[in-house]
């Protein structure tokens, strides 16, 4: 069974810029959730989906943001990037409308230079 | 919200010791608490979790134990091998928030 895929591997965007982030859950599983993994910060929730909505959100701004697709793949855009959104960004994905076991993808290692 | 901590942040451990893992937490309502290993380069990997009405939970060399009184969990690696070397993380959620709190992660090395 293929796990939670992502993708781009790598980004690299300059200050201002936006970043699109796309995360494919694993087989059957409805529920989506992104986490942002930062240098000195550890792992923070960012934002859940399910069913195509968003159910619960992080302290994060607003310029964070997704949505999610009839198939449960994920996008994560942010927006007006800023140099300390440079982090690994992990998408995990769940049975069910919410579960607290999830599974992680390998993540997506943004940079804003 | 929920914090987690988690000690210590660096453990060093000759093959075939035990590595022991400690995690506290603050909001009483948590009721999950999974244990994460991410090695370089990838993402976290589940390895093991346990739910507060379970007391303690094995998986060959692996093991969780739950103290709810006290708010604290602890992960048990025993005969540790080379490839036990990784980063782990606890982390903690109550049902209905779905939202892991994670704690700062603790790199450990088995010495061969």
């Amino acid at each position: 069974e293929a796990g939670v895929t992502q993708s781009p591997t790598h980004l690299i965007k300059t200050r201002g810029q936006q970043a699109t982030l796309r995360c494919s859950p694993i087989s059957g599983h409805t529920s989506v959730y992104w986490y942002q993994q930062a240098l000195g910060l550890g792992l923070q929730f960012l934002l859940w989906y399910d069913e195509g909505e968003e159910r619960n959100r992080g302290n994060f701004p607003p310029r964070f943001s997704g949505r999610q697709f009839p198939n449960y793949s994920s996008e994560l855009n942010v927006n007006a990037l800023e140099l300390e959104d440079s982090a690994l960004y992990l998408c995990a994905s769940s049975w069910d409308r919410g579960s607290d076991t999830q599974y992680f993808g390998p993540g997506t290692r943004l940079t804003v230079l | 919200g929920e914090n987690v901590e988690q000690h210590p942040s660096t453990l060093s451990v000759q093959e075939g010791d035990s590595a022991v893992i400690k995690c506290t937490y603050s909001d009483s309502a948590s009721n999950y608490f999974p244990w994460y290993k991410q090695e370089l380069g990838k993402g976290p990997q589940l390895i093991i979790d346990i739910r507060s009405n379970v007391g303690e939970k094995k998986d060959q060399r692996i093991a969780v134990t739950l103290n709810k009184t006290a708010k604290h969990f602890s992960l048990h690696i025993t005969e540790t091998q080379p490839e036990d070397s990784a980063v782990y993380f606890c982390a903690a959620s109550n049902t209905g928030d779905y939202k892991l709190s994670f704690g700062a992660g603790t790199t450990v090395t088995v010495r061969a």
